[in-house]
């Protein structure tokens, strides 16, 4: 069965520190990889996308993510982290074969402490 | 700047009462999908379109919900009647047809059924 797994249902980070956020996937067909950020109350905004080719990917707001298809994994990284950064980071997966129809995980509920 | 609008941006109403949700997707993407966040679900498709034919609403309880895209410019989601269980948060997205490009995310509707 297809699945999208964030194993960290919160993280707390010091501003200026680094973070990463996990992601794993289980899906059959090759995966586009995407992750969003939601702050409280707003939709869903794309920090940065994987479909394929260098497996490091940049996104918006210094943030970047690395798919490693042997750890079946896309995990997000910011190697100094703002007090804005504070928000919920969602990792999601689609495929061809199933429109591109997104397949979201749980999410990571970041907090910032000063 | 391109966006994906959504109305109303909150609804609150009684249990029994149809709601309707509305979506402009963003001019010249020919894909739309709905979405629902909860908390204890977290995001979850519920159906998607392609040039305004439906592809996929396995998500949805068929027997109270329904989506459709009169034209290309508007995409409703209709609950009738309604219940409390579908208290949340209705995102509409929508996408190029290009093959697993992007999805941009509307700001959803909050909507609350008492």
């Amino acid at each position: 069965a297809q699945s999208v797994t964030q194993p960290d249902i919160h993280i707390t980070v010091s501003e200026g520190a680094s973070l990463e956020l996990r992601c794993n996937y289980s899906y059959g067909a090759t995966p586009y990889l995407f992750w969003y950020v939601q702050s409280p109350g707003q939709g869903l905004q794309l920090l940065l996308k994987y479909f394929s080719g260098d497996t490091l990917v940049q996104g918006i707001k210094g943030f970047e993510a690395e798919f490693k298809r042997s750890q079946s994994s896309f995990n997000l990284r910011k190697p100094s982290v703002h007090w804005s950064d504070a928000a919920e980071y969602f990792c999601a997966v689609g495929a061809w074969n199933s429109g591109y129809a997104l397949n979201f995980g749980k999410g990571t509920s970041l907090l910032v402490t000063p | 700047d391109a966006r994906v609008t959504q109305t109303p941006r909150h609804k609150v109403t009684e249990m029994g009462q149809e709601v309707t949700m509305r979506c402009q997707p963003i001019l010249g993407h020919n894909t739309v999908f709905w979405y629902r966040q909860t908390m204890m679900q977290g995001l979850e498709l519920l159906a998607y379109f392609r040039n305004r034919a439906p592809l996929d609403d396995s998500g949805m309880p068929k027997d109270r919900f329904s989506a459709e895209m009169p034209d290309a410019t508007l995409a409703t989601l209709k609950i009738q009647p309604s219940e409390p269980r579908d208290s949340a948060v209705y995102f509409c997205a929508s996408g190029p047809d290009t093959g697993g490009e992007t999805q941009y995310f509307g700001p959803g509707t909050r909507l609350l059924v008492l």
